[in-house]
């Protein structure tokens, strides 16, 4: 079957530098996805990754290597309004989406 | 400013009732999707749509029909209610260029008595 996983919750420090991770296992790749999601919000978008490799976008890189099934989000100078939940998404060979069950981020002064 | 909407926001059901959500983009994007999302489980895909006049089962299609009769409305409907729907329902969209990115709705909280 197809598999995202990463972890449930995580903790980190106002100012401080946070990695999530996620690994999948999906029938065919075409592309990764982060989406940002604020509690009682709706997800958007931050990032993609079809290639391996790290794509910058201001304080938040997504890491990308197709080989391990692996990806992470980089999310530097923390603040505040960073917490939310952070939600992993494959594009199979169908171009169907699978999604993570997100990583809640909590950010402590 | 240009998006996705949907009604109701919240709404309370009780169970064997009938139930459309509603689902408005002005985007003008060719594909559109109706997720559900519960606590612990990832963003689950119920039906969706490449485009207008078609239409296709997602992972957990069971007790939900939609229709797109044109580009910009997407209406999913719950036939006859049921506990087990309770659910934050999330209508997306996506041009299907460039990354294909979505484009959520702010979501319909949906609660089944």
């Amino acid at each position: 079957g197809q598999n995202i996983d990463q972890p449930t919750e995580m903790t980190a420090t106002e100012g401080a530098i946070v990695q999530i991770n996620c690994t999948y296992q999906t029938s065919g790749f075409n592309g990764l996805f982060w989406y940002q999601q604020h509690a009682g919000e709706a997800p958007t978008f931050l990032s993609y990754n079809v290639l391996d490799g790290l794509e910058e976008k201001g304080r938040f890189s997504s890491f990308l290597s197709r080989s391990k099934g692996y990806s992470y989000l980089l999310l530097k100078e923390l603040q505040m309004k960073d917490s939310a939940s952070y939600l992993c998404a494959v594009r199979d060979s169908n171009y169907q989406l699978i999604w993570g069950a997100g990583t809640k981020l909590i950010i402590k002064p | 400013i240009a998006g996705i909407t949907q009604a109701p926001t919240s709404q309370i059901l009780a169970a064997g009732r009938r139930m459309t959500l509603r689902c408005t983009q002005d985007m003008r994007h060719n594909a559109m999707y109706w997720y559900r999302q519960d606590l612990g489980l990832g963003l689950r895909l119920i039906h969706y749509s490449n485009t207008a006049g078609t239409t296709g089962k997602g992972e957990v299609p069971d007790g939900y029909s939609v229709s797109r009769a044109n580009t910009d409305d997407f209406p999913l409907t719950l036939a006859s209610a049921v506990p087990s729907q309770t659910s934050v329902y999330f209508c997306a969209s996506s041009s299907g260029g460039g990354t294909g990115e979505l484009f959520f709705g702010e979501g319909s909280r949906l609660t089944v008595l």
